[in-house]
């Protein structure tokens, strides 16, 4: 799996978007971006993925640059409960075993 | 609720003792991963399942530490003769392939004290 590089912390404003980023700069074609969060004694939850295209679900949005060397989690509408770890893991996913490996992600906190 | 369980969600045992936890993963995934996380840290690979075959064994799973997924459907991982160093919280997840980003999803975990 390709390193990724987060910011150790960021804050975030309620009702404000947080935009995570990660950097990814030595990706392989074949590997996708995941992104995880966790929040507090429960288990990650899945939040987005992505391989060259823009994503958007109902929870976030993923932005990768063109070169696919970073990329940037959009929360548009932070809320309290957003408050969590979120990790950023390049993963080949179906074509390889598909084992995920975490670092220490970023620890976000949503503010009133 | 379809998502991944674990069984239980807590447990506390003394050293030497042996412990067992359960995943039962969403239905159809044919692939079972387990992870264990210490405090502060992110998930760590264990080990993986693709229907009941194991595949991949990190090193992080010592002889004392053994999985099976009997049936390819939930799994078990044994801690035998249970060390202090074993506290942590063990992660299942299971993903369905061939989804070619083989997506995994994740359980609430077992939390494991060794005292």
């Amino acid at each position: 799996d390709a390193k990724t590089t987060q910011p150790t912390s960021m804050d975030c404003a309620e009702g404000r978007a947080a935009n995570l980023p990660c950097n990814h700069s030595t990706i392989s074609g074949n590997e996708y971006v995941y992104w995880y969060r966790q929040i507090h004694s429960q288990g990650p939850q899945y939040i987005i993925h992505g391989l060259k295209n823009n994503e958007t679900n109902e929870m976030a949005s993923l932005i990768i640059t063109e070169d696919r060397k970073s990329s940037t989690l959009i929360l548009p509408h932070a809320t309290l409960r957003d408050t969590a770890v979120y990790y950023c893991i390049a993963n080949a996913g179906g074509t390889s075993y598909g084992k995920l490996t975490f670092g220490q992600g970023t620890i976000l906190t949503v503010h009133p | 609720d379809t998502g991944v369980s674990q069984d239980p969600r807590h447990k506390i045992t003394k050293r030497g003792q042996n412990v067992t936890f359960r995943c039962d993963p969403i239905s159809e995934h044919n692939r079972l991963y387990w992870y264990r996380q210490t405090l502060g840290q992110g998930p760590e690979f264990l080990t993986y399942f693709q229907n009941e075959a194991q595949l991949e064994k990190s090193r992080l799973l010592s002889d004392r530490f053994s999985a099976e997924r009997p049936k390819g459907s939930f799994s078990t991982l044994e801690i035998q003769r249970t060390e202090q160093g074993d506290s942590a919280m063990y992660l299942c997840a299971s993903s369905l392939n061939p989804d070619r980003s083989d997506t995994q999803y994740f359980g609430p975990g077992t939390r494991l004290t060794v005292l």
